[in-house]
């Protein structure tokens, strides 16, 4: 079945640090891909996506470009502040909408 | 995106018992989501919940456990029957506001202790 793996936290950086938290997947078909973000104490949102590959998705300085060659989706920002801490999940989305997530990647950042 | 709420936001509950947990959204959607999220892990689906039939089940989660009413494009309820302490999770419900987007947007989530 479908599945997401992504790299194991806490990752630990100081302010204006470039962060890259990778993530790859195993899917048939071809899936939506996302990064959803869990800040301390609120519900989770949606960061970023992309639906073919190739395809850049963007928001709040973060990137991550779909990789089919490397069936990767590897979310990176290139200066962190401490207001970025939070748990990162990747996720895939299968034909019927139904979302796989990642174990998820907590992020602290450190002034 | 969608404004979503869930009632109550978090319960204390002793085994054995049922609570119901409620979805609202503020416009009409087609599809709505439950999933769990287990004490520092990640979200699992539960189910999709289906707008006048039977929610389809995630393996490993049962209709008698979770059984879930969507009575409308705006409503959800799932409830968590004969409760043990495993079941000390945090529900969230999610929907896709725009069909064929895949994009979802996730309710605050309920926090459940079984004591």
């Amino acid at each position: 079945g479908d599945s997401v793996t992504q790299m194991e936290g806490p990752v630990t950086l100081s302010e204006e640090a470039f962060l890259t938290i990778n993530c790859t997947y195993t899917a048939t078909g071809y899936p939506s891909l996302f990064w959803y973000v869990q800040y301390p104490g609120e519900g989770l949102q949606l960061l970023l996506k992309a639906t073919k590959a190739d395809d850049k998705g963007s928001n709040k300085g973060f990137e991550a470009t779909y990789r089919k060659e490397t069936t990767s989706f590897h979310l990176e920002k290139g200066s962190v502040q401490v207001s970025d801490s939070a748990v990162y999940f990747c996720a895939l989305s299968d034909s019927w909408g139904k979302l796989q997530f990642g174990a998820g990647t907590q992020v602290v950042v450190t002034p | 995106s969608a404004v979503i709420s869930q009632k109550p936001s978090r319960d204390i509950c002793q085994r054995g018992t049922s609570l119901t947990i409620q979805c609202q959204v503020d416009s009409q959607v087609t599809m709505m989501f439950w999933y769990r999220q287990q004490p520092g892990q990640s979200l699992t689906l539960i189910a999709t919940a289906n707008q006048g039939s039977e929610a389809t089940y995630e393996s490993g989660f049962v209709i008698d456990k979770f059984p879930i009413s969507r009575p409308n494009l705006t409503f959800s309820t799932l409830t968590v029957s004969n409760m043990s302490p495993e079941d000390s999770s945090i529900y969230l419900c999610s929907v896709e506001t725009a069909s064929g987007t895949y994009e979802q947007y996730f309710g605050p989530g309920t926090r459940l202790t079984v004591t």
